[in-house]
């Protein structure tokens, strides 16, 4: 089945810029969305296909998606970003279909 | 605004079956081009997707799980369902519901945590 790795932190001051990378097998073929996670809440589409937002996600969120890795980009980073960000992208072989997640990244603000 | 509101036991004995029942509401479980999704996090633990049902009727269903897992879908009460056999404390987890739209998913419940234990 198909893997997605991700780093499992990553820290980065206010008004910096976070990167959350999402390494898989040519996931430059694949579309890409990400997802956001706060303690005790379900988690939230902030990107699908890559690089879209869905209604109501500030533009500080951002994707790209090329080779074998995708990049979450969270610009001006605020302190209620503070939360677990997941990958995730559709799987479809001979035999199987469905959603893979990555393993996930916790965002500290410090 | 669409919701989904997951229910059922929250506590289950070893080797019993897990059933969980999500509800949907300010929208058609039979609308066309959408999938209804159980997706579950064991605590501290990430995301792992369970299976889906089409607004068809088909299923999938994560192949390491297929042996156990049952979903269906109840249009008459706009909610589907997941059944899992023969528990283990590793099904211990938060059980989330989910609609998917294309390859991802757009909207979640709450979620309802099930542990398995005697």
């Amino acid at each position: 089945s198909y893997v997605l790795t991700q780093p499992p932190s990553v820290s980065v001051a206010p008004g910096q810029t976070a990167r959350i990378t999402c390494g898989g097998n040519n996931i430059g073929s694949k579309s890409v969305h990400w997802y956001q996670q706060k303690p005790g809440q379900a988690p939230v589409l902030v990107v699908y296909d890559d690089s879209d937002r869905p209604s109501g996600i500030p533009e500080r969120f951002s994707g790209s998606n090329s080779g074998n890795t995708a990049t979450l980009t969270i610009s001006r980073v605020e302190a209620g970003d503070e939360a677990d960000y997941y990958c995730q992208v559709w799987d479809s072989s001979s035999d199987h279909q469905g959603y893979v997640f990555g393993t996930g990244t916790k965002v500290t603000v410090l | 605004q669409l919701q989904l509101q997951e229910s059922g036991s929250g506590l289950v004995k070893p080797s019993q079956t897990l059933s969980l029942t999500c509800a949907v509401s300010g929208g058609s479980i039979s609308s066309g081009g959408y999938s209804w999704s159980w997706i579950r996090q064991p605590p501290g633990k990430g995301l792992e997707w369970i299976g889906y049902i089409y607004h068809s009727g088909s299923t999938y269903y994560n192949p390491s799980l297929k042996s156990r897992v049952t979903i269906s879908v109840d249009r008459s009460k706009n909610q589907f369902s997941l059944k899992l056999s023969s528990v283990t404390a590793a099904d211990t987890a938060v059980y989330y519901c989910a609609r998917g739209k294309g390859d991802y998913t757009d909207y979640w419940g709450q979620g309802t945590l099930v542990t398995v234990s005697s």
